[in-house]
């Protein structure tokens, strides 16, 4: 069974840019979820998606960020524009229904200049 | 607001050796999920074990297991016979039994282990 796939990898770029991540979860897992996660600290939800839907997005930066999940499946968080502070690793996870463990990817490390 | 602290940043232990990491919660539910996690430099989180707050019994998986109080609100990891690919960041996790379901995760605790 494949994992939850990421990319990129890595992604280096200037303030007041912007920037997107992909991620595409296992195949048959509902729910989606972003993280960041800040160097020296744990992983923070950005948001939770079910199917298509947002769950909880409490804690998204809503005047840059946005993300979607499209036809249930694979999910973009969209930064626009990027400060400093939004340097960190960007992970991705998903669960299937009625199943409590999360499975997550490799992330994505981003660094903002 | 729950919330997950863990009072050790780093630890480090004798291959072979046995380790507890400590981990403590603060939650008014009665009814929870509690996880460790695993984060190797490659990033990707990998569950250790998990323990329902229904359960009395501490769970165990191989080498791995929890001390679960939940009176303290204290749920620490043993690694008992450490083998030097144990090394990395461990997460604590709390899960609420309802609502979004997200993880709330503590700081992390850096795992060194020496040969």
């Amino acid at each position: 069974e494949a994992g939850v796939a990421q990319s990129p990898r890595y992604k280096i770029i200037e303030k007041r840019q912007s920037v997107a991540f992909w991620c595409n979860p296992i195949s048959g897992h509902a729910t989606l979820y972003w993280y960041q996660q800040i160097l020296g600290q744990g992983p923070k939800l950005l948001i939770q998606f079910q199917n298509n839907g947002v769950v909880d997005d409490s804690q998204l930066p809503k005047d840059r960020f946005s993300a979607e999940r499209l036809k249930g499946v694979d999910s973009t968080l969209k930064i626009q524009p990027a400060k400093l502070e939004d340097s960190a690793v960007y992970l991705c996870a998903s669960r299937l229904a009625g199943v409590y463990e999360q499975y997550f990817g490799p992330g994505t490390r981003l660094t903002v200049t | 607001a729950q919330t997950v602290t863990q009072s050790q940043p780093e630890m480090s232990v004798q291959e072979a050796e046995t380790v507890t990491l400590s981990c403590t919660y603060d939650t008014s539910e009665s009814d929870y999920y509690l996880f460790w996690y695993k984060q190797p430099p490659s990033r990707q989180m990998i569950l250790v074990i998990r323990q329902e707050a229904y359960k009395q019994q501490n769970a165990t998986e191989n080498r791995f297991s929890v001390n679960f109080q939940k009176a303290a609100k204290s749920f620490s990891l043993k690694i008992s016979d450490s083998q030097l690919g144990d090394a990395a960041m461990y997460f604590c996790a709390y899960k609420a039994p309802r609502g979004a379901q997200k993880l709330v995760f503590g700081q992390g605790t850096r795992l060194t282990i020496n040969p």
